[in-house]
C-alpha cells in the first residue's frame, strides 16, 4: 500500500521557469508533510516541511502549497536553475514530526533544469 | 560540525552473507533511524533506535536488525542477504523532542 503518490516520476524546467511536484496521501492522520532533496551520491536533505494548520509555507524560491480536504500537497520552485537539478521526494509522518516519528516517502521527483 | 557519518561508503557481498553497517549521528543528535532506499525509489524505513532500545520497526524481516551503543552510533546488521537486499542504506539522526532528522551520504549495498 503506497500511502504516499508522488507525480511527475521526472520532469524538465527551463531555467528561470517554475517546476511543481506534487502530491497525495492517504492516512488522514499525517500532520507532518516535508520535502527532501537528493543528489547523486548523496542523502536526502531538508528542504521545507509544512503542518496542516497552514496551507502555503514559502522559503526563498521554494513554495509548499497544501490542500487538506484534497489531502494533496505540492512544490514549487520559483526561478528554476540548473543547481536544482535533483531528485525530490515528499514525505508524510504523525506526530507533529517530532523525533520520534518515521517518514513516509513518495517515489521522487527526477528535476532536470536545462540552462 | 560533523553530520551523519556512516561506514562503509560501499560494499559487494554474496547471498547467504551478513553485513554490518555503522552510523555515527550528528553531534548532539541522540536518535537514529535505519532506512532502506531501492533504485529509483523512495527510503523505506527500517527502524528506529532510541536509549539503546529499538522503538519503532517498519515492514521489515526479522533478518534486519540493529544497536545503538551509549555513545549514541548505532550498527545496521543484515543477516542471510538476498538479492533484493541490494540498496542504499541510509542513517538518519535526530534530537529526542526536536523535529527534523538529518541523513547521511549512505552506504551503497550490492549483493551478488
Amino acid at each position: 500500500q503506497q500511502q504516499v503518490k508522488q507525480s511527475p516520476q521526472s520532469l524538465i524546467v527551463q531555467k528561470g521557469g517554475i517546476s511543481i511536484i506534487n502530491c497525495a496521501y492517504e492516512n488522514t492522520a499525517f500532520d507532518y508533510f516535508p520535502w527532501y532533496q537528493q543528489f547523486p551520491g548523496k542523502g536526502p536533505a531538508l528542504l521545507i516541511a509544512i503542518r496542516p494548520d497552514v496551507s502555503e509555507k514559502k522559503e526563498g524560491r521554494f513554495t509548499i502549497s497544501f490542500n487538506k480536504s484534497a489531502k494533496q500537497f505540492s512544490l514549487h520552485i520559483m526561478d528554476s536553475q540548473p543547481g536544482d537539478s535533483a531528485t525530490y521526494f515528499c514525505a508524510a509522518s504523525l506526530n507533529s514530526g517530532g523525533s520520534n516519528y518515521k517518514l513516509t516517502f513518495g517515489k521522487g521527483t527526477l528535476l532536470t533544469v536545462n540552462p | 560540525d560533523a553530520g551523519v557519518t556512516q561506514s562503509p561508503t560501499h560494499l559487494i557481498k554474496t547471498r547467504g552473507q551478513q553485513v554490518t553497517l555503522r552510523c555515527s549521528p550528528k553531534s548532539g543528535h541522540d536518535t537514529v533511524s535505519w532506512y532502506q532506499q531501492a533504485l529509483g525509489q523512495g527510503p523505506q524505513f527500517i527502524f528506529q533506535y532510541y536509549e539503546e532500545e529499538e522503538r519503532q520497526r517498519g515492514n521489515f524481516p526479522d533478518r534486519f536488525s540493529g544497536h545503538q551503543f551509549p555513545n549514541y552510533s548505532s550498527e545496521l546488521n543484515v543477516n542471510a542477504l538476498w538479492l533484493g537486499d541490494s540498496a542504499l542504506y541510509l542513517c538518519a539522526s535526530s534530537f529526542e523532542g526536536a523535529s527534523g532528522y538529518t541523513f547521511g551520504s549512505g552506504t551503497r549495498l550490492t549483493v551478488v
